[in-house]
């Protein structure tokens, strides 16, 4: 039973460059997130999706797109990488938002240089 | 925007009962209080849930005052191993989807 996987689980590129996280549940969840994690620092929400097709914004959007063409993938895209991005980035999905736990994946640490 | 309030961090031994609360003044009629857990490059693990009095599972309990203004994560007899930051999660009035985690307490179990 996987759960939430993560892909790749660590990368470095250089400033400009684009590159794709994808994120993979398989436990059928409507809801997906993409949050990243700075050091000493709690969860921000970057995009969400409350469904196959469907996105939205979150706490923290600037510099990120994001696509949910399968409901079992949630893809978050950089299209030319800043410093600024450097962190962990965390994704989640649950059944439903609110009342639902999350269950999260164990993340994708991304350097920037 | 709705915010959660919790200690940065706290201290504990070995077999000692851990209280950890959260504070969210704007917490919506519908919302649930979740904790999760987190250690070290991991992400975080569900740990407890409930809308209002008092939950109970093997690992904790969580007790919600009638106003549901603030809520208190329990740990009873904490280990070595129960070292981790610890964060509530509570949805957010002004737009149901924007989830918002706390700021997170970090517990420091000693032997």
């Amino acid at each position: 039973n996987a759960g939430v996987t993560q892909t790749p689980k660590f990368r470095v590129l250089k400033t400009g460059q684009s590159m794709t996280l994808l994120c993979a549940q398989d436990m059928n969840h409507e809801y997906m997130y993409w949050y990243r994690q700075d050091p000493g620092m709690g969860l921000r929400l970057i995009h969400y999706s409350v469904g196959e097709g469907t996105t939205a914004k979150g706490e923290v959007p600037d510099g990120y797109n994001v696509s949910r063409l399968k409901k079992q993938n949630f893809l978050l895209g950089l299209e030319s990488a800043a410093p600024s991005q450097t962190s962990v980035y965390f994704c989640a999905s649950s059944y439903d938002v609110g009342n639902q736990p999350q269950h999260f994946g164990d993340g994708t640490r991304l350097s920037i240089l | 925007l709705a915010k959660t309030t919790q200690p940065i961090s706290m201290d504990s031994y070995e077999g000692q009962e851990v209280n950890i609360t959260c504070s969210h003044n704007n917490i919506a009629t519908n919302d649930y209080i979740t904790w999760y857990q987190q250690f070290p490059s991991q992400g975080p693990r569900f740990i407890i849930q409930g809308y209002k009095t008092k939950v109970t599972n093997e690992v904790a309990s969580l007790f919600i005052p009638a106003d549901r203004k603030s809520s208190t994560l329990s740990l009873p007899r904490v280990s070595l191993s129960d070292t981790a930051v610890y964060y509530c999660l509570v949805g957010d009035m002004d737009s149901s989807y924007k989830l918002i985690f706390g700021s997170g307490t970090r517990l420091l179990v000693r032997p």
